[in-house]
């Protein structure tokens, strides 16, 4: 069974460019979820997706970021303009969507963004 | 709201011997989840080991081993005869029905195995 699957795996922009990530979830995995994680911590949720439906963005910084998984499946998730502080690893995960109990994820290889 | 707590920034352990990464929990949920994800230097986080709340059996994955302590909130992970391709970051997360099964995680453990 194929994993999560991200691209880019690196990416290095100047502050104020643009910048989109690409995750294509585990098959049949109905909830998809986008993490940041900042070099030293651990990875705090920007969004979660179930199907094409937004569940929780409560920490996405909407004035700059935005995500999207119009068809239930992939997603995308982009950073317009970029700030020196959005360098971090950016981690795409999914799960089953397991009614009544809690759920397990799976994560891809991340992308690692450099903002110079 | 869910806190997990990691208090050792980092450890050594000898090779072939056994270790143990602390872990403490808060969280007023009833219905929840306990999972240890190990990321080497690559950055990919992978997925070790479960414990649910209702489970009366501690969780075991081959060398993995969770000790799971319920009513003093801690779920330490246990690896069993390490080896050197051990080393790496492990992170304690929990996450709960209630909460739409977000993940919370901790600040992380180093592990380094010593040959």
């Amino acid at each position: 069974e194929a994993g999560v699957a991200q691209s880019p795996r690196y990416k290095i922009i100047e502050k104020r460019q643009s910048v989109a990530f690409w995750c294509n979830p585990i098959s049949g995995h109905a909830t998809l979820y986008w993490y940041q994680q900042i070099l030293g911590q651990g990875p705090k949720l920007l969004i979660q997706f179930q199907n094409n439906g937004v569940v929780d963005d409560s920490q996405l910084p909407k004035d700059r970021f935005s995500a999207e998984r119009l068809k239930g499946v992939d997603s995308t998730l982009k950073i317009q303009p970029a700030k020196l502080e959005d360098s971090a690893v950016y981690l795409c995960a999914s799960s089953l969507d397991v009614k009544g109990r809690t759920d397990t994820q799976y994560f891809g290889p991340g992308t690692r963004l450099t903002v110079l | 709201a869910q806190k997990i707590t990691q208090t050792q920034p980092g450890m050594f352990v000898q090779e072939k011997e056994a270790v143990t990464l602390d872990c403490t929990y808060d969280t007023s949920d009833q219905s929840y989840g306990l999972f240890w994800y190990k990321q080497p230097s690559s950055g990919e986080m992978i997925f070790l080991i479960y414990q649910g709340s209702y489970d009366e059996q501690n969780a075991t994955e081959g060398r993995y081993s969770l000790n799971f302590q319920k009513a003093r909130k801690s779920a330490n992970l246990v690896i069993s005869a390490s080896q050197l391709g051990d080393s790496a970051m492990y992170f304690c997360a929990m996450n709960a029905f209630e909460y739409g099964n977000k993940l919370v995680f901790g600040a992380g453990t180093i592990l380094r195995v010593k040959s």
